[in-house]
């Protein structure tokens, strides 16, 4: 099974509103990712979380913040967004990082369109 | 720097026509190559990967070679159906020390014609 899911498929959210979204695998994989998606674009990375702890931000401003609860969940919390954060938030996760390559596999994805 | 140049689309093909999408890659060490597809609506799914030269992915009648010599991934389908209609991404994946970081190409929009 490799199968990544994430809540909510859709979110629509105020300026000011706080809106968590959630990642789950159950694959036993120790990295996960957030990405952020454009449309036409490619994926862009945002964190990378390895063993819980977070090991890259891509100078993501603070309005999102990560949290790796345990080693199977991550969140992102958003707070203050802005309009043009509407885009495709992608959870992703991999059997490890370091050392060793490996693929990443990602879930369905949440569209967020903030207003 | 590492990166990854991928043929311009869209591309539009008839049913069962013959498939290529063109990637190539700049890197500085040895990695490792993908292609991950991407239906309307939704997320990434892994298509197939090679992890060293000469290596051939394949998977759903697609297939890629790893060619070191001209740092190529050029994904290849013999007969493409409307299902197959999708972008797809190469990316490559570099050992990167604390973590591994993907690399992705622009995308290219296939459109298959019945």
């Amino acid at each position: 099974d490799t199968e990544v899911t994430q809540t909510p498929k859709h979110l629509v959210m105020g300026m000011t509103n706080k809106k968590s979204l959630k990642c789950e695998q159950h694959m036993g994989h120790r990295a996960m990712y957030w990405y952020k998606q454009k449309a036409k674009k490619p994926p862009e990375l945002m964190f990378v979380y390895s063993y819980e702890k977070l090991s890259i931000n891509e100078s993501v401003p603070s309005r999102f913040s990560p949290e790796c609860p345990n080693s199977s969940l991550l969140n992102l919390h958003l707070h203050a967004l802005q309009p043009e954060d509407s885009a495709l938030y992608l959870c992703a996760s991999s059997q490890g990082s370091g050392q060793v390559v490996h693929e990443q596999y990602f879930g369905p994805g949440t569209r967020l369109t903030v207003t | 720097g590492n990166s990854v140049t991928q043929m311009e689309g869209p591309v539009t093909l008839s049913e069962e026509a013959f498939l290529t999408i063109n990637c190539t890659y700049t890197a500085t060490g040895y990695p490792s190559l993908f292609w991950y597809v991407q239906y309307p609506g939704e997320g990434l799914q892994l298509l197939l990967k090679a992890t060293k030269a000469d290596d051939k992915g394949s998977n759903k009648g697609f297939e890629a070679t790893y060619r070191k010599e001209t740092t190529s991934f050029h994904l290849e389908k013999g007969s493409v159906q409307v299902s197959d209609s999708a972008v797809y991404f190469c990316a490559l994946l570099l050992y990167g020390g604390a973590t591994n970081k993907l690399i992705f190409g622009t995308g290219t929009l296939l459109a298959v014609q019945p």
